[in-house]
């Protein structure tokens, strides 16, 4: 079975400084494996997804995500911080035939001036 | 193009009252899901449409909740005699069915508040 983990429910940077949010999961198969970000009051939006084809994903808005197999993270970064990017974060996965996502607990990033 | 969109976006019930949300998915995606996102569970999923068939129905949490997909588009949440606990936010997706490893697009949710 799937699962997802992301270490840290709160993440505090500078405007300007390095995102670092970090999710690790756990299949026993190659999975598929995305990042959501959730502004208040709305729904989902995907920045990214990981499909087997790179393991270094670039998404929207400037945030990439490495997957390594061999530590089973896939963690995401952007260089430097906007206070546009303060939201709550999701990462998920999905494996073989299952159709559904399996979320993290998630990340609130904050981002201060 | 238009989104997944839902209805109500909020919603107030007293306790043992039905409830029905609703779900439009983008137009020619066949897959659809539901999950609610809570405070002491995060997100859950709960069901998944292919057409209007559900292949997946293990995340449904209690013999109260159904769902059902007519016309292989709109589709309703009913959630019977509401409880306390069903307070959330109920997200709704959609896919084009095609692969494990295509985006599902959100709708904006349904914040049910039961009284």
């Amino acid at each position: 079975a799937q699962s997802v983990t992301q270490l840290g429910s709160h993440v505090s940077v500078s405007e300007g400084a390095l995102v670092l949010l970090r999710c690790n999961y756990s299949s026993s198969v190659p999975p598929y494996l995305f990042w959501y970000v959730q502004y208040p009051n709305q729904g989902l939006q995907l920045l990214l997804k990981y499909t087997s084809a790179a393991t270094l994903v670039k998404g929207i808005n400037g945030f990439e995500a490495e997957f390594k197999k061999s530590e089973t993270s896939f963690h995401l970064t952007k260089p430097s911080a906007h206070m546009s990017d303060a939201a709550e974060y999701f990462c998920a996965g999905a494996s073989g035939s299952a159709r559904q996502l399996t979320f993290g607990s998630g990340t609130q990033l904050t981002v201060l001036p | 193009g238009a989104g997944v969109s839902q209805s109500p976006s909020n919603k107030v019930t007293e306790k043992g009252k039905d409830v029905e949300l609703r779900c439009d998915p983008i137009s020619g995606h066949t897959a659809l899901y539901w999950y609610r996102q809570s405070l002491g569970q995060g997100l859950e999923f709960l069901i998944y449409f292919q057409g209007n068939s559900a292949p997946d129905k293990s995340g449904l949490p209690s013999d109260r909740f159904s769902a059902e997909r007519t016309g292989g588009s709109v589709s309703t949440l009913t959630i019977q005699r509401t409880q306390q606990e069903d307070s959330a936010v109920y997200l709704c997706a959609s896919s084009t069915g095609l692969a494990g490893s295509e985006t599902q697009y959100f709708g904006p949710g349904t914040r049910l508040l039961v009284l």
